[in-house]
């Protein structure tokens, strides 16, 4: 069962673009939202995260965008450049469960100059 | 952020040995420490939970007597795979969490191994 599921699967955009990454959860106990970017060969790090008390969390040209009603969440790229090529994963944790996170299958993303 | 240090970052061992992969907090003390596995352009599969001074919990399907995990200290929990084989061949990825309520994750750099 996957509990936490990412679309699209892969993403082109020009650079300059907006990039725009869906994710949707099953699980209402969730209450920490992530998302990470990871490069190849690398670690993922975080970008942005958010809890469900607010609907929006801006940091730099990252937003996050989230919807408690429908369960979902996504993440804006304002102005994408060729440096934010790079697998994305939004992510999903909650209390009780040591915070560990559910993943998503991750967004290639590609911006071209 | 915090810094989570993994090492090694490669490792190519033969069939059949066992190797050991390190995961360090630099300046934090982390009660939790999980232990992912991820295949190439797939997604992080989570393989154990360890918690410092008690036996790690383990995902399902995941090999207990193959994925050797110690959390001997705040600051050190180790991954030795045992009696490797070429399908361990991945890349294996360490995070902490600091103790208390806040809940980021802080992730090191990976380790690629390639069994032979």
């Amino acid at each position: 069962q996957q509990q936490v599921k990412q679309s699209p699967q892969s993403l082109i955009v020009q650079k300059g673009g907006i990039s725009i990454i869906n994710c949707a959860y099953e699980n209402t106990a969730f209450d920490y939202f992530p998302w990470y970017q990871q490069f190849p060969g690398k670690g993922p790090a975080l970008l942005i995260a958010i809890r469900p008390d607010v609907s929006e969390k801006k940091e730099g040209r990252f937003t996050i965008s989230f919807n408690k009603s429908a369960k979902q969440f996504s993440l804006h790229i304002m102005d994408s450049q060729p440096g934010d090529s790079a697998t994305y994963f939004c992510a999903a944790s909650m209390r009780g469960s040591n915070y560990k996170l559910t993943f998503g299958k991750g967004t290639l993303l590609t911006v071209n100059p | 952020g915090a810094v989570v240090s993994q090492h090694p970052s490669r490792v190519i061992c033969k069939s059949g040995t066992s190797v050991k992969i390190e995961c360090r907090s630099l300046d934090f003390q982390a009660t939790t420490m999980f232990w992912y596995r991820q295949f190439p352009k797939q997604s992080l599969m989570l393989m154990a939970t360890s918690n410092e001074g008690s036996k790690a919990t383990y995902e399902q399907g995941v090999e207990k007597d193959k994925f050797l995990i110690n959390h001997a200290s705040l600051t050190l929990s180790t991954l030795t795979v045992t009696s490797a084989h070429p399908e361990d061949s991945s890349f294996y990825i360490c995070s902490a969490r600091e103790p208390g309520l806040n809940t980021e994750a802080f992730f090191g750099q990976g380790t690629r191994l390639t069994v032979v």
